[in-house]
């Protein structure tokens, strides 16, 4: 079965830091593109930040992260990470993880596998 | 970055009812655009991918249309469990923009 599974959210002070992880499983996760999207309480959906498949990992983030946030992967361990760093209250969401898929011709990209999500809260 | 707009934001309908949400694109984003469903408490599930490509499994009920900057997804025929919220999203360039959200309420 294909699985995705966050781990890492928790309680996190403003200016602290927090590594999300993301384990997957049931496809070659070193095949695919991956990303993570955010939800505020309440609040819409938000795509943070994604990262390719390919060795040197090209990367591309949302503006309200650039330079805060980092993506990485380990595809050895089959899993996805994204360092929170600088934490801000407006941070504060579900993080979900969400694989790539693509479809040919024209290369229409689409998140067709989804974590449950991890809960970021930033409060002092 | 590419805004994407969804109308209406929230919508009264009854079981058997069709529907229609639209998305407008801030730029052409020619058939970039997917369509997701969620609901409370869960993961967002995709639906419609490529404008008006249908996710395997996904019940033929639902269809997906446009191109450039206008989109609209169709469920033709409302069931209990079709009341959620849906998002659009492209995924023409990066930043890969969510709409705003519809709400599907049951009427």
């Amino acid at each position: 079965e294909v699985e995705l599974v966050e781990s890492g959210g928790g309680l996190a002070q403003p200016g602290g830091s927090l590594r999300l992880s993301c384990a997957a499983s049931g496809f070659t996760f070193g095949s695919y593109d991956m990303n993570w999207v955010r939800q505020a309480p309440g609040k819409g959906l938000e795509w943070v930040s994604c990262i390719s498949s390919s060795v040197g990992s090209s990367r591309s983030y949302a503006d309200s992260v650039k330079g805060r946030f980092t993506i990485s992967r380990d595809n050895a361990k089959n899993s996805l990470y994204l360092q929170l760093n600088s934490l801000r209250a407006e941070d504060t969401a579900v993080y979900y993880c969400a694989r790539t898929n693509y479809q040919l011709p024209g290369f229409y990209s689409y998140m067709d596998v989804w974590g449950k999500g991890t809960t970021v809260t930033v409060s002092s | 970055d590419i805004q994407m707009t969804q109308s209406p934001s929230s919508l009264s309908a009854s079981v058997g009812d069709r529907v229609t949400i639209t998305c407008r694109a801030s730029q052409s984003i020619g058939s970039y655009l997917n369509w997701y469903q969620q609901k409370a408490g869960k993961a967002p599930k995709l639906l419609i991918h490529s404008a008006s490509s249908l996710q395997s499994g996904v019940p033929s009920r639902f269809s997906g249309s446009g191109s450039g900057t206008d989109f609209a997804l169709a469920i033709s025929s409302l069931q209990p469990e079709d009341f959620a919220t849906y998002f659009c999203q492209q995924g023409s360039n990066a930043p890969y923009t969510f709409g705003q959200g519809t709400k599907l309420e049951i009427k």
